[in-house]
C-alpha cells in the first residue's frame, strides 16, 4: 500500500508563529486529506488538495502531485492548534481507501 | 453536504463481550466503506474495506470472524469488535467513499476494561 512519511515528527512553537508541516508519499494518489486530532483524541477534517493550494482560513496546502509531496501551512499559531496532524492520501489501485502518515504533533506555548 | 455520523461516539465494555458500532452516511451514496483504527499511540489502519457488489476485504492481522461488517445499503454500515480484549481498544474510524471522494465519520472509542 502506500507509504506516507510526516515530518517532523514533532514541534514547539511560540504563539504567532507560523508552521509548516509535510507530508512525502510513496505512489501517484488522486485524494489527500489533512485531519486535525485533537489531544483528546476528536479527529476533525481539515481540507482535501489532492493538488495544487487551497486555503482555509489560517491554513495553506500545496500539494506538489509529480514529486509527491503536500505541506500543510499554519500561520500565526495559536494555543488551540496544538494537537496532531495527519495526512492521509489514497492509490490509484486501491481508491478510497485511505493510508495515513504517522502525524506531526504540534504544541504552540503561549 | 456530505457528512458521516458514527455511532457511538465513545463506549466502555468487560473484556471478553462484544461491541457493535455503526456508521451512517448522510447527503450521498456510499459505493465503499473503510474501517480504520487508531490504536493508542499510533496512526490509523485499516481493517477492512467493504465496496457495494463486492466481497469485504480484509487486511492481514484483521479477519472476519473478529471484526464481521455489514454494509447493506449506500448509507449504512456496522462492523462489530467480537470478544473485545485490551489490545482491541482504539478509535475507530469510518470512511466512506464515493468513487471521487472519501468522507470521515469522527470515530467511535472503545475502551476495554
Amino acid at each position: 500500500g502506500q507509504q506516507v512519511q510526516q515530518s517532523p515528527a514533532s514541534l514547539v512553537l511560540q504563539e504567532g508563529e507560523n508552521a509548516e508541516l509535510q507530508c512525502n508519499f510513496s505512489s501517484t494518489a488522486t485524494q489527500l486529506q489533512w485531519f486535525y486530532q485533537s489531544p483528546g483524541g476528536s479527529l476533525v477534517s481539515l481540507l482535501s488538495n489532492p493538488s495544487g493550494t487551497k486555503h482555509t482560513g489560517r491554513l495553506t496546502s500545496t500539494t506538489v502531485t509529480k514529486e509527491r509531496r503536500s505541506s500543510l501551512h499554519i500561520s500565526s499559531s495559536q494555543t488551540t492548534d496544538s494537537g496532531t496532524y495527519l495526512c492521509a492520501i489514497d492509490e490509484m489501485s486501491n481508491y478510497n481507501v485511505l493510508y495515513f502518515g504517522s502525524g506531526t504533533k504540534l504544541t504552540v506555548e503561549p | 453536504g456530505a457528512l458521516v455520523y458514527q455511532y457511538p461516539r465513545r463506549t466502555i465494555c468487560k473484556s471478553g463481550t462484544s461491541m457493535r458500532m455503526e456508521c451512517q452516511a448522510v447527503g450521498f451514496q456510499a459505493t465503499s466503506v473503510a474501517w480504520y483504527r487508531q490504536s493508542p499511540q499510533k496512526t490509523f489502519e485499516l481493517i477492512a474495506l467493504s465496496t457495494v457488489n463486492s466481497a469485504i476485504k480484509y487486511e492481514q492481522n484483521f479477519t472476519q470472524e473478529k471484526f464481521p461488517i455489514s454494509h447493506p445499503n449506500l448509507s449504512f454500515s456496522s462492523m462489530t469488535v467480537l470478544n473485545a480484549y485490551l489490545e482491541d481498544r482504539g478509535l475507530y474510524l469510518c470512511g466512506a467513499g464515493t468513487n471521487t471522494e472519501v468522507f470521515f465519520g469522527k470515530g467511535t472509542r472503545l475502551t476495554v476494561v
